[in-house]
């Protein structure tokens, strides 16, 4: 069950883009579609932006995209505002009932 | 409005035993699966546990493995979480997360605010 890889920092100007990568192993990302991805905020609990590699929840705007190559899923935010600044963490299934999260990485809008 | 309100974080010495509780509302609670994730302050997240719908099928992390047993009670709309042989290494905000869907493979959607568990002498 080890913990996924993610870079600790990311930014980008408003109305830029920023991607954020996530890299596991061919038993977790490589090996399901069951990539999520988490935006939190400081004192915050987790919220959920992105399931199942790609798919947004009602209310996620279109700004956050998911997509997975191999043992790689990224995210990407697009129209960076001032908002988007916070942490954001990936997650997998990864078999036998388990589930591993990414270390978090602070994505800062300059 | 889903709504999840964990209850019982405590100081609690190294070896002694807590019972965290999260209260659900605003959903119907035998539909999902139900997670525990903690958090070290300033650390990342930290999957601990998941329930299936029913309650009868069980999964945790290695390290509380034989420590840590989830619980549900459909009737009341209620997770626990039974942690026992407590050591400091738990120390962390603990969450109750509702899972998409009823398998085993959804991933927590919602997320109360969490209850804070220090293990110190």
């Amino acid at each position: 069950q080890s913990a996924l890889t993610q870079p600790p920092s990311a930014s980008g100007s408003p109305g830029q883009s920023v991607t954020i990568s996530c890299t596991g192993t061919s038993s977790d990302v490589g090996d399901y579609k069951y990539v999520s991805w988490y935006q939190q905020h400081p004192g915050k609990a987790p919220k959920l932006l992105i399931y199942e590699v790609t798919k947004r929840p009602s209310g996620v705007p279109d700004r956050f995209s998911g997509s997975k190559s191999g043992n790689t899923a990224s995210l990407t935010v697009s129209g960076l505002q001032a908002e988007d600044e916070a942490d954001y963490y990936c997650s997998s299934y990864a078999g036998s009932n388990n589930y591993v999260f990414g270390p978090g990485t602070k994505v800062t809008v300059l | 409005e889903v709504q999840l309100v964990e209850s019982g974080g405590v100081v609690v010495q190294p070896g002694g035993s807590l019972r965290l509780s999260c209260a659900a509302s605003g959903f119907t609670f035998d539909d999902y699966v139900m997670h525990w994730v903690r958090q070290v302050p300033g650390k990342g997240l930290e999957w601990v546990s998941l329930i299936s719908w029913g309650g009868g099928n069980t999964y945790y992390v290695d390290s509380v493995k034989g420590r840590f047993t989830i619980s549900r009670d459909n009737n009341k709309n209620s997770l626990y979480l039974q942690m026992n042989s407590l050591r400091i290494e738990d120390t962390a905000l603990y969450y109750c997360a509702k899972g998409r869907g009823s398998s085993i493979t959804s991933c927590p959607d919602y997320w109360g605010q969490g209850t804070p568990v220090t293990v110190s002498s």
